[in-house]
């Protein structure tokens, strides 16, 4: 079965720090996207980043990067100078090419310190 | 533009008594997604519509939950009889096409069943 695991549940970072989120995902198919969201306090749940899974380079967005290992299924998200708004929940999702079903991990709540 | 809206924001009802939940799409997002998201968990799966074929109902929990599309726009979750298990942040997402990728969320109703 297709699982999404986000193995830490809340996380803390210094403002200006750099702070990663580990996501790691089991499949056996070889075309898929894989994505990172945020869901602050608002609740409005917001993409920050994708990737897909046949494209070796990693993405980036301004402050945003991702890790992806797809051999060791591990998709994870580095953010940089860490600002306070940047406080919220992160959760990493999962979808294959030729569906339109989302597995999402259970997220990790992400605090930003001043 | 606007982007997804969803009404109401918190609602707080009497067990057993049946609750209503709307959800506004982007216009012209033929993708239609309910999700249900409970304390700690990530995002469950509830229903999906695409344009004017059937639903996909495979995630709603029980025959109390049922949803409805109205004119390949705004959508209608409905519960009947509720339960306290039923407490839960219920999100909406739109997509221009299941083939997009990419999910657009409202900022989701809380619903405390008292």
């Amino acid at each position: 079965a297709q699982t999404v695991t986000q193995s830490q549940p809340e996380m803390s970072v210094q403002e200006a720090e750099t702070v990663t989120l580990s996501c790691t995902y089991d499949t056996s198919e070889s075309n898929y996207y894989l994505f990172w969201y945020k869901q602050p306090p608002s609740r409005q749940m917001i993409l920050v980043i994708r990737q897909e899974a046949y494209k070796q380079q990693n993405a980036t967005e301004n402050r945003f990067s991702v890790n992806f290992q797809k051999a060791a299924k591990s998709f994870s998200l580095k953010i940089s100078d860490s600002q306070l708004g940047d406080t919220a929940m992160y959760f990493c999702a999962y979808t294959t090419s030729g569906t339109y079903k989302y597995i999402f991990g259970t997220g990790t709540r992400l605090k930003v310190l001043a | 533009g606007a982007g997804v809206s969803q009404s109401p924001s918190n609602k707080v009802t009497e067990k057993g008594k049946d609750v209503e939940l709307r959800c506004d799409p982007i216009s012209g997002h033929t993708a239609l997604y309910w999700y249900r998201q409970s304390l700690g968990q990530g995002l469950e799966f509830l229903i999906y519509f695409q344009g004017n074929s059937a639903p996909d109902k495979s995630g709603l929990p029980s025959d109390r939950f049922s949803a409805e599309r109205t004119g390949g726009s705004v959508s209608t979750l409905t519960i009947q009889r509720t339960q306290q298990e039923d407490s839960a942040v219920y999100l909406c997402a739109s997509s221009p096409t299941w083939t997009h990728y990419e999910q657009y969320f409202g900022p989701g109703t809380r619903l405390t069943v008292t």
